[in-house]
């Protein structure tokens, strides 16, 4: 069984611009969440969707925004990007996203904006 | 909202010798606490995790325990091995509506000596 997905696993962007990163999750999982990593701010959660909602969303601006597709694929974006974005944004995948449902991780995608 | 507070942030020991990470929590509504453990430049992955009915459980050199009277889990790892070096985070799954997301503590340098 595949894990997590996560393109592209590698990214350098310029200040002011956009990006967007995708998950593929786990087969059969519907909850889908994102992360970001900083060495600065640990591991922080930056919202979670299932079926198409976003369900819960973290402290983070709006210019952090996401999406879930029909097939629980996800994508997440990061429009006028700072300097202070550069992390590991990482993509986590459970069954249902409920209390108790084991949260596995994908690779990762490391951005870093210059 | 939830807060994980972990300690030590750094941890050396010798091969074969113990290591304990302690974790504290604030929301009394969570109920689910894994632990992962992070190499460098990859995934956290998650190497057990205790459910709030549970007071302690065991997968062979690693045990996690929780006391949620006193809202604090520990991770104890034994006979430690060199490739037990990683960063290790605790976690608690923090409430907002019917759904939940990992609220993670800062992380413990684990190093272990040969």
């Amino acid at each position: 069984k595949a894990g997590v997905t996560q393109t592209p696993r590698y990214l350098i962007k310029t200040r002011g611009q956009q990006v967007t990163l995708s998950c593929s999750p786990i087969s059969g999982h519907r909850s889908v969440s994102w992360y970001q990593q900083t060495p600065g701010q640990g591991l922080q959660f930056l919202f979670e969707y299932f079926s198409e909602t976003q369900r819960n969303k973290g402290n983070f601006p709006g210019r952090f925004s996401g999406r879930q597709f029909s097939n629980s694929r996800s994508e997440m974006n990061v429009s006028t990007l700072e300097l202070g974005d550069s992390a590991l944004y990482l993509c986590a995948s459970s069954l249902t996203g409920e209390n108790g449902n084991t949260i596995y991780f994908g690779e990762g995608s490391w951005l870093t904006v210059v | 909202g939830e807060n994980v507070e972990q300690h030590p942030s750094t941890l050396s020991v010798q091969e074969g010798d113990s290591a304990v990470i302690k974790c504290t929590y604030s929301d009394s509504a969570s109920n689910y606490f894994p632990w992962y453990k992070q190499e460098l430049g990859k995934r956290p992955q998650l190497i057990i995790d205790i459910r709030s009915n549970v007071g302690e459980k065991k997968d062979q050199r690693i045990a996690v325990t929780l006391n949620k009277t006193a809202k604090h889990f520990s991770l104890h790892i034994t006979e430690t091995q060199p490739e037990d070096s990683a960063v290790y985070f605790c976690a608690a799954m923090g409430w907002r509506g019917s759904q939940g997301n990992l609220i993670f503590g800062k992380g413990t340098k684990l190093s272990v000596k040969p």
